[in-house]
């Protein structure tokens, strides 16, 4: 099945500094999101982002699917977006394959 | 924005008893899944559901579970016989073109 590795796995970042999450995908996809995953454990859609680049706010998505490579940016970052973020694709059949995570400390 | 709804939000558990997880999905949307993340791993596809079947199990989604939608809202997991290994977060989720969106989440204890 397809692969979809994250990097970096943990990182730690200052308020008000800036982060670029990566997210490498094995083969071609039809479907890409982001989800970040808050201290109590809930998934919060990010992005749909198959291909292109899409913002909201501090956050940007780009996804190069020639290339087989998402990035997500956050910008000015907030204690409030420490958590762990995931990358899911799905190739074909409906259903959802995500990375392993990067998980994000934003220290005041 | 239309939300996926779970209950409960955390429920606990002997081992070897029947618990149901519920979900109530997006209206308009067609497919229906359930995911599980076991403490500190990564989100794991367990089955999808369509037109009021099972169009996709993993492994995971042995006999000790089964999927169903009782009415034209609810959607639900059901465990027959829970294990100590089946302690995790259990997310509901429902598809459409754009994408998926996915509940809170039920989190599991089994003891």
């Amino acid at each position: 099945g397809i692969q979809v590795e994250q990097s970096p796995p943990d990182l730690i970042l200052q308020e008000g500094a800036n982060s670029t999450l990566r997210c490498n995908f094995s083969d071609s996809v039809n479907n890409l999101q982001w989800f970040h995953q808050n201290p109590w454990g809930q998934l919060i859609n990010l992005f749909y982002i198959p291909s292109g680049t899409k913002q909201n706010g501090r956050l940007s998505a780009t996804t190069v699917a020639t290339e087989r490579y998402s990035l997500l940016y956050i910008s000015s970052s907030q204690t409030t977006d420490s958590g762990v973020y995931f990358c899911a694709v799905e190739r074909g059949s409906d259903k959802l394959v995500f990375g392993a995570g990067t998980i994000l400390r934003v220290k005041s | 924005e239309p939300e996926v709804t779970q209950t409960p939000s955390h429920q606990v558990t002997q081992m070897g008893q029947e618990v149901i997880l519920r979900c109530v999905p997006i209206s308009n949307h067609l497919y229906f899944y359930w995911y599980r993340q076991i403490l500190g791993q990564k989100v794991e596809f367990l089955v999808s559901f369509y037109n009021n079947e099972i169009s996709e199990k993993s492994e995971i989604f042995d006999d000790q579970f089964s999927v169903e939608r009782p009415d034209g809202s609810n959607f639900t997991l059901k465990i027959r016989s829970t294990k100590l290994e089946d302690s995790a977060m259990y997310f509901c989720a429902s598809g459409a073109a754009y994408g998926y969106t996915f509940g809170s989440g039920t989190r599991l204890t089994v003891v």
